[in-house]
Formats: C-alpha cells, sequence, structure tokens
C-alpha cells in the first residue's frame, strides 16, 4: 500500500517551454501532497504544499507564478514549470500524506522527475 | 520556523561496523519520520515514531524517540554494503498552519564498504 508515481521520471526539454509533472497516489486518497525540490547528495526542499480544491501554498522564495501546483482531486497533483531555465534543472519529488495519517502526519514519496533544461 | 539539525553529515565505514545518526531541534514534533532514499529516487519510509521516549526496531536498524519529542537517532547494527544510501530524519509539525508539514534534516549519505 501507499505508492505514489510521479510521471515523467525523466524529461529534457529546451529552455523556455514548459513543462508538466504528474504526482498520483495509487492506492490511497491524498488530501494533501507536497512539492520537493533535490539537488545533489542534499536533502529536499519544500517547495509548496497542495491542497485538494483549494489554491497551493508556497514556499518563500518559490514564484507561484513560475511553479504552477494544481490539485484537482484526491489522487492527484500537478507540478508545471513555465518558461523553464537551465537553472530550473533538478531533481523534483512530490509526496502525499493520507486521508487517514491522523498524528502519524507521513507522507510517501513519488519516484521523483529528473528534469534538464538545456 | 522549525530546524532539525542532521549529523554527521557524510558516514563512511566498513561492513560490519555499528552507526548512530542523530537529529537534533529545540522544537516539539507530533511525529518524526526517518527515510532511506538511493540515487534517483523517492525516499522510502523506514519508520514513524509518534511517542515521547519510543524505540522501534526493524532488522539492524533501531529509532528512538526522545522522551521530549524533540530529538531522534538511527542506530544500525553490523552494517551491509546494502545499508548504503542518503538517510533522512523530518519531524511532523505540531499543528496550526503547519499542519501536516515536514522539517528534514539534511541527510546523511552512509556509504559501507565491504
Amino acid at each position: 500500500g501507499a505508492v505514489v508515481s510521479q510521471h515523467p521520471s525523466r524529461v529534457i526539454c529546451k529552455s523556455g517551454t514548459s513543462v508538466k509533472i504528474e504526482c498520483r497516489s495509487l492506492d490511497f486518497q491524498a488530501t494533501t501532497m507536497f512539492w520537493y525540490r533535490q539537488f545533489p547528495k542534499k536533502s529536499l526542499m519544500l517547495m509548496a504544499t497542495s491542497n485538494e480544491g483549494s489554491k497551493a501554498t508556497y514556499e518563500q522564495g518559490v514564484e507561484k507564478d513560475k511553479f504552477l501546483i494544481n490539485h484537482a482531486s484526491l489522487t492527484l497533483s500537478t507540478l508545471t514549470v513555465t518558461s523553464a531555465h537551465p537553472e530550473d534543472s533538478s531533481f523534483y519529488i512530490c509526496s502525499a500524506r493520507p486521508r487517514t495519517s491522523g498524528d502519524y502526519n507521513e507522507q510517501f514519496f513519488g519516484p521523483g522527475t529528473r528534469l534538464t533544461v538545456l | 520556523t522549525q530546524l532539525l539539525e542532521q549529523s554527521p553529515q557524510f558516514l563512511s565505514i566498513q561492513e560490519g561496523e555499528n552507526l548512530t545518526v542523530y537529529c537534533n531541534s529545540s522544537s516539539v514534533f507530533s511525529s518524526l519520520q526517518w527515510y532511506r532514499q538511493e540515487p534517483g529516487e523517492g525516499p522510502v519510509l523506514l519508520v514513524t515514531v509518534v511517542t515521547g521516549g519510543e524505540v522501534k526496531k526493524l532488522k539492524r536498524l533501531t529509532f528512538q524517540f526522545g522522551d521530549a519529542r524533540k530529538d531522534s537517532s538511527l542506530h544500525i547494527t553490523a552494517a551491509q554494503p546494502g545499508d548504503t544510501g542518503l538517510y533522512l530524519c523530518a519531524g511532523a509539525d505540531a499543528g496550526g498552519t503547519s499542519y501536516g508539514k515536514l522539517t528534514f534534516g539534511q541527510g546523511t549519505i552512509l556509504t559501507v564498504h565491504p
């Protein structure tokens, strides 16, 4: 149980284009999903918190117009990197918090998406 | 803003040795998770501790949550090359507008040599 998928796993795009990354909870409902960015050999950096049916909450320093997040259902959240630049190249990881998580507040992570902007 | 100090950041040991990773904070967490991550993959949840003083064992891994729920440790006995990876501790906010958010430690890159 508690499987989260991410698609695509790898994407290469040209500078100036937009890229959409999907995050799905496969066997549970998630009222909250999180988007992280990770640099090589570093810890995870939270970008935004996504709640189903409402606007995402962005962390300080994260441009909401550049990183568009949509949480359309209890099993799907999408991150769109708009007008991508080479500095946006990174490993993007989503996680999902089950509705039934309670005090455990566990998050289950997707396998990540490697974005390379040329 | 909650901070979680994880140490050491790098650990290189021989197969069979024991090791301990620490996570410390001045903040109280409602729960604390430990994850293991391999290159190019997402973190995998190892354990969640909720109660102050709680100890959980997962084969050769022992996890402990501090009495005050501000710190935690991960102890690995007789490390094996398959234990190699990035270990992350993450504390869940106790409440308020940050409910459900995780504060991550800096991570510990463990390398176990055969």
